[in-house]
């Protein structure tokens, strides 16, 4: 079964609005999750590091004020795209140890 | 900079023959990779993984090579079955980063279709 979670599995918003992502962990507790995207046609690329209890760390241009990241609990993250914008639009995915997340699907109009 | 590289985007194999997936790096501090199969729209799932103290490592019909001389690792499907078309990315990691499989820099993969 799957052993990590993501919701919703898609969204698409209006540009200028904000997205909630969340990210489960099933199966056991995790200090810590990583959040990635793919554009289409593109590789994987790791945005940031969320530590349970502390600030999450981000990859190099990845614009901590946008990409609001709380890992309120050992088996939740949360990923909040603000102020979304078209460019923005991309294929979300946590993972917790070597396990990823379905997904998630953003379209900003 | 491509520090992990999958110089083939496509793949075609006949449905019970191998299907031998290659991936070459750059960065001589990675001592953990991992494959990854993926469908479109779909979160990656973890297929092998193997680590810089070993040669091979097999489960079922995946085994995955690793030649750190050569900076290389392959993964070999035995028997292909029409079921495994999907996207292949092999991703690395250094270990002494917080763990084997925390942050981990992926290849730009590569589409594997078995033809029945």
């Amino acid at each position: 079964g799957a052993v990590v979670s993501q919701h919703p599995s898609r969204v698409i918003c209006k540009s200028g609005t904000s997205v909630k992502i969340e990210c489960r962990s099933l199966d056991f507790q995790a200090t810590t999750m990583f959040w990635y995207r793919q554009f289409p046609k593109q590789s994987l690329m790791l945005m940031a590091t969320s530590n349970e209890g502390s600030k999450a760390t981000y990859e190099q241009g990845v614009e901590k004020d946008k990409f609001l990241i709380n890992h309120a609990s050992l088996t939740l993250s949360t990923l909040t795209v603000t102020s979304a914008h078209p460019e923005d639009s991309s294929f979300y995915i946590c993972k917790v140890q070597q396990y990823f997340g379905p997904g998630t699907r953003l379209t900003v109009l | 900079d491509q520090q992990v590289k999958q110089n083939s985007p496509s793949l075609s194999v006949q449905e019970g023959r191998i299907s031998i997936l290659n991936c070459d790096y750059t960065n001589s501090m990675f001592d953990y990779f991992l494959w990854y199969k993926k469908y479109p729209a779909e979160g990656p799932t973890f297929l092998i993984s193997i680590s810089s103290i070993k040669d091979k490592n097999e489960d079922g019909r995946f085994t995955v090579f690793l030649n750190k001389s050569a900076k290389h690792l392959s993964l070999h499907i035995v028997p292909s079955q029409p079921g495994d078309s999907a996207v292949y990315f092999c991703a690395a990691s250094v270990s002494s980063y917080g763990g084997a499989t925390n942050k981990l820099i992926f290849g730009t993969g590569t589409l594997l279709a078995v033809q029945p």
